[in-house]
């Protein structure tokens, strides 16, 4: 039973740029949320989707969009990369229905923007 | 969601149980009290959670007070797998799917071999 995977691991771009995180979700869930953890700190969540919209969100500005695709897997996407924009992106699934708010995390992309 | 209040960092020996505060002072009645780890360079891992009563799982006890305006999560004879850094959340449970974390900095546990 494959977990929560994430693509690419690591990535590096240049400020202004655009970039694009990928993430496949733990089989049988159909929710992915979305965080965003800088060095020293806890993980900050971003956004959420199910059923292909966005359902929550976090306090975070409108360069960050995401999507989710029919097979449940989403993106991330970042426009205009600001330096401060580096950290460590995860993404955590699971199921819409579920009674425990029980999230599982994949091993995240590291992202440098220089 | 409630603020918590945990050390910044920790030291246990090996094969001691290891004891992880968290203070809550203003948790409501309907929040819910969880339990994450974070081991270097991996993604958050759900360890436990509770509403009042005390509850044990493979990996771990939570121990929550009376008044609920603490609890303490107890790894019984920790491992130096056991190092990583702990976080409390107190979240009212989701209905609906599970919404987005709210993480503090945690406790930064280091067991000693």
């Amino acid at each position: 039973d494959a977990g929560v995977t994430q693509s690419p691991t690591h990535l590096i771009k240049t400020r202004g740029q655009q970039v694009t995180l990928r993430c496949s979700p733990k089989s049988g869930h159909d929710t992915v949320s979305w965080y965003q953890q800088a060095l020293g700190q806890g993980p900050q969540f971003i956004f959420q989707y199910y059923e292909e919209e966005e359902r929550q969100r976090g306090n975070f500005p409108d360069r960050f969009s995401g999507h989710q695709f029919p097979n449940y897997s989403s993106e991330l996407n970042v426009n205009a990369l600001l330096l401060g924009d580096s950290a460590l992106y995860l993404c955590a699934s699971s199921f819409w229905l579920g009674s425990r708010d029980e999230q599982y995390f994949g091993p995240g992309t590291r992202l440098t923007v220089t | 969601d409630a603020k918590t209040t945990q050390p910044p960092s920790m030291d246990c020996a090996e094969g001691r149980a290891a004891n992880l505060p968290c203070n809550h002072s203003t948790i409501s009645g309907n929040e819910y009290v969880y339990w994450y780890r974070q081991i270097h360079s991996q993604g958050p891992q759900y360890i436990i959670h509770g509403l009042k009563n005390n509850e044990t799982n493979e990996m771990a006890s939570l121990i929550i007070t009376e008044d609920r305006k603490s609890s303490t999560l107890i790894l019984p004879h920790a491992t130096l797998r056991d190092t990583a850094v702990y976080y409390c959340i107190v979240r009212v449970k989701s209905g609906g799917g599970a919404d987005g974390l709210t993480f503090g900095k945690g406790t930064h546990l280091i067991i000693q071999p």
